[in-house]
């Protein structure tokens, strides 16, 4: 089945303890990227990447990393996590670039709902 | 950057009435719009998008229809059924320099039996 997936799907932490939250696609997608979710906010992008090694900033990257070693892989890191970063994360992929039907549309995994303390 | 605002944030109707929203964006550069659904505690998924060289597309009971020189797109559903009760979310985007995917703030749709 054709799927993005993430882990994990529910986390309780503390302020300032390192966490990581996997995405893992196997559509062979070239793009990926992730979300936040708010109330009022709609989703923002964090980060986003278009193929191996290349990743780029999104609207909201503060406090955030990526890394893209692997095409199906594109894990979020939080070095020191903040209350302010209590949050519902998605990440999505998509084929990618060209104007063909569906090579954007995003496939979303189904979040992480993240609380800091 | 682009800014995509939606509007309303909340919509209650009737079954069997027509729903609208309504999306505004900045940047006339975009040429992608899609509309996103996310039903209470799912993943968003696409029902249905447009690209800025079509006016109007149709899907059975959704369609979506794009001005370009107004720089706005609305979703229309008609006949609405409570199924259709969700969150409902534009975005614009470029697909010739596909990066950044912009999203409006939502629209919760409530569709009353």
């Amino acid at each position: 089945e054709a799927q993005v997936t993430q882990n994990p799907r529910y986390l309780i932490t503390v302020t300032g303890k390192k966490l990581t939250v996997t995405c893992s696609q196997n559509m062979n997608h070239e793009y990926m990227s992730w979300y936040r979710q708010d109330p009022g906010l709609g989703l923002r992008q964090i980060y986003y990447s278009m193929n191996v090694e290349v990743t780029d900033k999104g609207d909201v990257p503060e406090g955030y990393k990526v890394s893209r070693k692997e095409k199906r892989n594109f894990p979020l890191i939080l070095e020191s996590p903040s209350p302010n970063q209590t949050s519902l994360y998605f990440c999505a992929s998509s084929l990618g670039f060209g104007g063909g039907s569906g090579a954007n549309v995003l496939t979303f995994g189904a979040g992480s709902r993240l609380t800091v303390l | 950057g682009e800014n995509v605002e939606q509007h309303p944030s909340t919509l209650s109707v009737q079954e069997g009435d027509s729903a609208v929203i309504k999306c505004t964006y900045s940047d006339s550069a975009s040429n992608y719009f899609p509309w996103y659904k996310q039903e209470l505690g799912k993943r968003p998924q696409l029902i249905i998008d447009i690209r800025s060289n079509v006016g109007e597309k149709k899907d059975q009971r959704i369609a979506v229809t794009l001005n370009k020189t107004a720089k706005h797109f609305s979703l229309h559903i008609t006949e609405t059924q409570p199924e259709d009760s969700a969150v409902y979310f534009c975005a614009a985007s470029k697909t010739y320099n596909f990066n950044k995917f912009y999203f409006g703030s939502g629209t919760k749709l409530n569709v009353k039996p």
